[in-house]
């Protein structure tokens, strides 16, 4: 089945830590996203991948860092700079930048304390 | 991206019809409007979208008011599993590359009532 994988689930961490998100989607799908949500809230985009080898900021980059080396791949670190980063963090694709639907991966919630 | 409206929550009986009302007035004539739902925990899922004429396929209805400031998402028979967060978008379309952001609101909360 195709789709979109992230793991773990849940993910624990000490402050001052980097830590990285994975996210794989077999969907062969050109564009990928990384969204972050906290509690009650809508999702906020982190970074965007509209190709292979490129990416670019979203709203709220800061304290985060992301490679696109593989289609398949898109990796989200959280660095210790991030001032807040406890959230849940969700990773889409869709077939091109510009297309209609996204599709969703499970989500990892990451938990710093 | 044009702002949307929604209420913050809303129940319905199961197996009735759910309506969820969707304002966004300042939409502009290449914006569209999308629907997601993002059960509990998990990763939000596409639903519907539509310019301007009426939509549906197997999830839900699409209602596009004449003027496109509001729209009704219609569930035709609410399950259980219907119980989400549904967010309202309005975003340029497919064909509009570099405008690739979907702005997720706070939602509606639908609760499915036994």
């Amino acid at each position: 089945d195709g789709g979109i994988t992230q793991s773990p689930k849940y993910l624990f961490r000490k402050e001052g830590q980097n830590v990285t998100l994975s996210c794989e989607q077999n969907l062969n799908h050109d564009a990928m996203y990384w969204y972050r949500q906290d509690p009650g809230q809508g999702l906020r985009l982190i970074y965007y991948s509209q190709i292979v080898n490129d990416f670019q900021k979203g709203d709220i980059a800061e304290g985060y860092s992301v490679s696109r080396e593989k289609k398949e791949s898109f990796p989200l670190t959280v660095t210790s700079a991030q001032k807040n980063p406890t959230a849940f963090y969700l990773c889409a694709s869709s077939i091109s930048a510009g297309s209609y639907e996204q599709y969703f991966g499970p989500g990892t919630r990451l938990t710093v304390t | 991206d044009a702002k949307t409206t929604q209420p913050t929550s809303m129940d319905c009986a199961e197996g009735r019809a759910a309506n969820l009302p969707c304002n966004h007035s300042t939409i502009s004539g290449n914006e569209y409007v999308y629907w997601y739902r993002q059960i509990h925990s998990q990763g939000p899922q596409y639903i519907i979208h539509g310019l301007k004429n009426n939509e549906t396929n197997e999830m839900a209805s699409l209602i596009i008011t004449e003027d496109r400031k509001s729209s009704t998402l219609i569930l035709p028979h609410a399950t259980l599993r219907d119980t989400a967060v549904y967010y309202c978008i309005v975003r340029v379309g497919e064909s509009n590359f570099g405008n690739e952001k979907l702005t997720f609101g706070t939602g509606t909360r639908l609760t499915i009532i036994p």
